[in-house]
């Protein structure tokens, strides 16, 4: 059972370049979310989808979108990378149980953009 | 959104309980509280979650304040391997979005 799988691991881009990030997960979990995480500093959250077909704002949306057109599948995209979206990305995901679920997350995307 | 408050940092000696405090003031009926910890390099790791009564695990306890508005993340035995940043969060009612804070770094003193 392979869980949460972010694609790719590792990404080095250059400035105006775009890219996909790909979140999949096989547990059948309804909610997923994009975090990222600066060096030192706590998860913030990007966005976040309830359902297939589904995706809101969360608290650092500027500069990104999302699509959750496949409910095992969440994409995570950049149209014009610029320096100050060097991260490491990461996807989770959960059940829809009211908060009752944990969690599960992946290993993480490190993107650098120069 | 509810928001948590923990210390930045804490420390504890190998084998000795640790607990890790977390605040939630304007907690909601219905959030449930979860814990989560983030090891050098890595994801984060669900630890623990609860909503009302005091929670165990294997990993730890969770102490719910009857008011809801503080929680204690308490591990029994610290052990070098639980080296980690600490994340209180909540999963905000209605909208299940689940926003980290900053965390509490733990260190663990051999």
């Amino acid at each position: 059972n392979a869980g949460v799988t972010q694609t790719p691991k590792f990404r080095v881009l250059k400035t105006g370049q775009s890219m996909t990030l790909l979140c999949a997960q096989d547990m059948n979990h309804e909610y997923m979310y994009w975090y990222r995480q600066d060096p030192g500093m706590g998860l913030r959250l990007i966005h976040y989808s309830v359902g297939e077909g589904t995706t809101a704002k969360g608290e650092v949306p500027d500069g990104y979108n999302v699509s959750r057109l496949k409910k095992q599948n969440f994409l995570l995209g950049l149209e014009s990378a610029a320096p100050s979206q060097t991260s490491v990305y990461f996807c989770a995901s959960s059940p829809r149980d009211r908060g009752n679920s944990p969690l599960h997350f992946g290993n993480g995307t490190r993107l650098t953009v120069t | 959104d509810a928001k948590t408050t923990q210390p930045n940092s804490m420390e504890s000696n190998e084998e000795e309980p640790v607990h890790l405090p977390c605040n939630h003031s304007t907690i909601s009926g219905t959030d449930y509280i979860h814990w989560y910890r983030q090891l050098p390099s890595q994801g984060p790791e669900y630890v623990i979650h609860g909503l009302t009564s005091n929670v165990n695990n294997r990993m730890a306890s969770l102490a719910i304040a009857e008011d809801r508005k503080s929680s204690t993340l308490i591990l029994h035995r610290a052990t070098l391997r639980d080296a980690a940043v600490y994340y209180c969060i909540l999963s905000t009612s209605g909208t299940y979005k689940y926003i980290f804070g900053t965390g509490t770094r733990l260190k663990v003193l051999a």
